[in-house]
Parts: structure tokens; sequence; C-alpha cells
């Protein structure tokens, strides 16, 4: 099946500095990547959507300015949390959707993120 | 708008018991549903899913059939094992092929 891989799987980080999370498919082109974010106990919420070559749709509530997602190519996305926050410290999770009409999306393990 | 409502977990079985997650929907129009799982210390996988009424999704002994009557996409395990403790996942794939998902059921599987 198609896998998605994250980098890093765990960081650390100061209050006040940013973090680049990877999102990468191995075999196979992703026109659309998702990023999620899990809190504890609770369900997956979706952040935003990335398309290949255009920006990125932001759900509401949250702050592109401090989530930057970049998807330059059919196989990578990266996820910066800019300035981050103890408040940021989650689990985020991104997805991939092989081909444009295609229901199925392929999550990658997962970057657990801890803001001291 | 589209919701997905499962039940509050955790759901603790004794080995080779039979398990049902139960799992609803509202939505507009005809969405696909699916369940994912998600084992301890990794990642989401898909489990099964179902893209129209009456259909049964399968895998790795589970089972889910899409009821467009009662709106609902139960999962069912007719013999469970330890190793299918996890944390499933019901979703519905709306007109945009956004998932929207359920909170989560936790399944813990005692030998």
């Amino acid at each position: 099946g198609a896998v998605v891989s994250q980098h890093p799987s765990w960081v650390i980080c100061k209050s006040g500095t940013s973090v680049k999370i990877e999102c990468r498919s191995l075999d196979f082109q992703a026109t659309t990547m998702f990023w999620y974010r899990q809190f504890p106990k609770q369900s997956l919420m979706l952040m935003a959507t990335s398309n290949e070559g255009s920006k990125a749709t932001y759900e509401q509530g949250v702050e592109k300015d401090k989530f930057l997602i970049n998807h330059a190519s059919l196989t990578l996305s990266t996820l910066t949390v800019t300035s981050a926050h103890p408040e940021d410290s989650s689990f985020y999770i991104c997805s991939a959707r092989v081909v444009a009409g295609q229901e199925t999306q392929y999550f990658g393990p997962g970057t657990r993120l801890l803001v001291l | 708008g589209n919701s997905v409502t499962q039940m509050e977990g955790p759901v603790t079985l004794s080995e080779e018991a039979f398990l049902t997650i139960n799992c609803t929907y509202t939505a507009t129009g005809y969405p696909s549903l699916f369940w994912y799982v998600q084992y301890p210390g990794e990642g989401l996988q898909l489990l099964l899913k179902a893209t129209k009424a009456d259909d049964k999704g399968s895998n790795k002994g589970f089972e889910a059939t899409y009821r467009k009557e009662t709106t609902s996409f139960h999962l069912e395990k007719g013999s469970v094992q330890v190793s299918d403790s996890a944390v499933y996942f019901c979703a519905l794939s709306d007109s945009n092929y956004q998932l929207i998902w359920g909170a989560g059921t936790k399944l813990i599987i005692k030998p």
C-alpha cells in the first residue's frame, strides 16, 4: 500500500523557536496533503489542506501565519510551527491523497511536538 | 453540517469476545464511510470502508455495513484478540473528499 512518512517523529523545542515537520509520500505522488492535529483523548482536527503548487487552505480558527504550510512538490509537504509556545504541544499528523477524486487518504505516523 | 458520532470508550473486553463499536452519522448527500485504526505508538491506518448504502466493508475479521436507513456504520468483530487493542476512528468523506472524524473509541482487550 501507499506509504507516507513524517520527520521528525519526536521534537522538543524551546518556546519561541520554530519547528519544521516534513511529510513525504514515498511511493506515490500526492496531489493533496492534509495536516491534522490530535489532542490527547480527542479526535483529529483538520488544520489545513495543501495542494501542490498552490497556497494551503486553512480551517477556521487555524492561524496561517503561525502554521506555515508549503507543498513544494508532489511528494513533499512541510508544516512549520513558528514561534512555538507550550500550547502548540500536540501530535501532528499528515495524510496524502493518491489521486484527485479518490477518497482514501494514507496517513503518516505522526510527529509529537513538545514545547518547553 | 456533517458529523460523526461514535460510542465513548474505553471499551474493555476479554479475548475472544464479540465486539461492536457504534458509529452514526449525519450528512447531506451520499458520503463514503470509513473505519481507521491507530495502534499504540503508530499512525492511522485505514481498516475498512464502504462507499454506498448496503455495502459491507471488511478487513482482518472486522466488518461494517453502510446502513442508510439508520445512518449507521457500526464496527463488528466476532472474536477479538489482544492485538486488536487500539483506538478506532469512524469517519465520513464529504463531497469535498475531506474526512469528518468521530472522537475515537479506545478498545482494550484483556487476555
